[in-house]
């Protein structure tokens, strides 16, 4: 259990609507990870911070951004929410625990449906 | 740039069978890989990873995965198939060498059944 916590665990929100996601970790991890989960897709990162407001895009940010004003917490807002952002959305911390090897933990997954 | 591939998005086996879930790479650097299962609506949880230290990988729940450099692959094997290992796996590599800032690829997920 890497301490993750995601808010809220599910959502159902309308097209055009800005949908906020929250996730808290409590080990003060400096990496942090956002990835969208869809069938015959895996997992794609959105974005990732590397500290205190430092960002950066992963492979499917268009029409998301993120905030990170705090160690523990990493915001992914949808701006305007679209039908193709319904998805189920992870966050991860990287560690380097057990080894020396960076490893992903993930939190337990926001699930998003826009109507 | 690093890819994943599994081969099947769904295999069934029955109980007490051996377990076989394929994941080929593609990696330009010393691959990291990781296998993760995913139980029904919750998050990832890490089964094992290769870290170069041994090219045969024991994970949690049994599992264990062989690095074959040659083959590009990772496949993740069970010897005897429990009804509680129906749930998705996603093999992952990681782009990072190791160090922190790595981001992972992950392959599509194999969905696996147990049959009674």
């Amino acid at each position: 259990d890497a301490g993750i916590t995601q808010s809220p665990r599910h959502k159902v929100t309308e097209t055009g609507t800005p949908v906020t996601l929250r996730c808290h970790q409590t080990e003060n991890h400096r990496y942090m990870y956002w990835y969208r989960q869809d069938p015959g897709h895996g997992l794609r990162l959105i974005h990732y911070s590397y500290g205190v407001k430092d960002t950066d895009k992963g492979e499917v940010s268009d029409g998301y951004s993120v905030s990170r004003s705090k160690t523990e917490d990493f915001l992914l807002t949808l701006e305007s929410a679209t039908s193709s952002q319904t998805s189920v959305y992870f966050c991860a911390i990287s560690d380097t625990r057990a080894g020396g090897v960076e490893t992903q933990y993930f939190g337990p997954g926001t699930r998003l449906l826009v109507l | 740039a690093q890819s994943v591939t599994q081969l099947g998005s769904h295999v069934s086996v029955s109980e007490g069978a051996l377990v076989l879930l394929r994941c080929n790479y593609s990696s330009s650097v010393p691959p990291y890989l990781f296998w993760y299962v995913q139980y029904p609506n919750q998050g990832l949880q890490l089964l094992l990873k290769y870290t170069s230290a041994a090219t045969l990988v024991k994970g949690i729940n049994g599992f264990e995965a062989e690095f074959k450099k040659s083959e590009t692959s990772f496949h993740l094997t069970k010897p005897s198939a429990h009804m509680s290992d129906a749930a998705e796996y996603f093999c992952a590599v990681s782009d990072s060498l190791g160090n922190q800032g790595g981001k992972l690829i992950f392959g599509q997920g194999t969905e696996l059944s147990v049959k009674p």
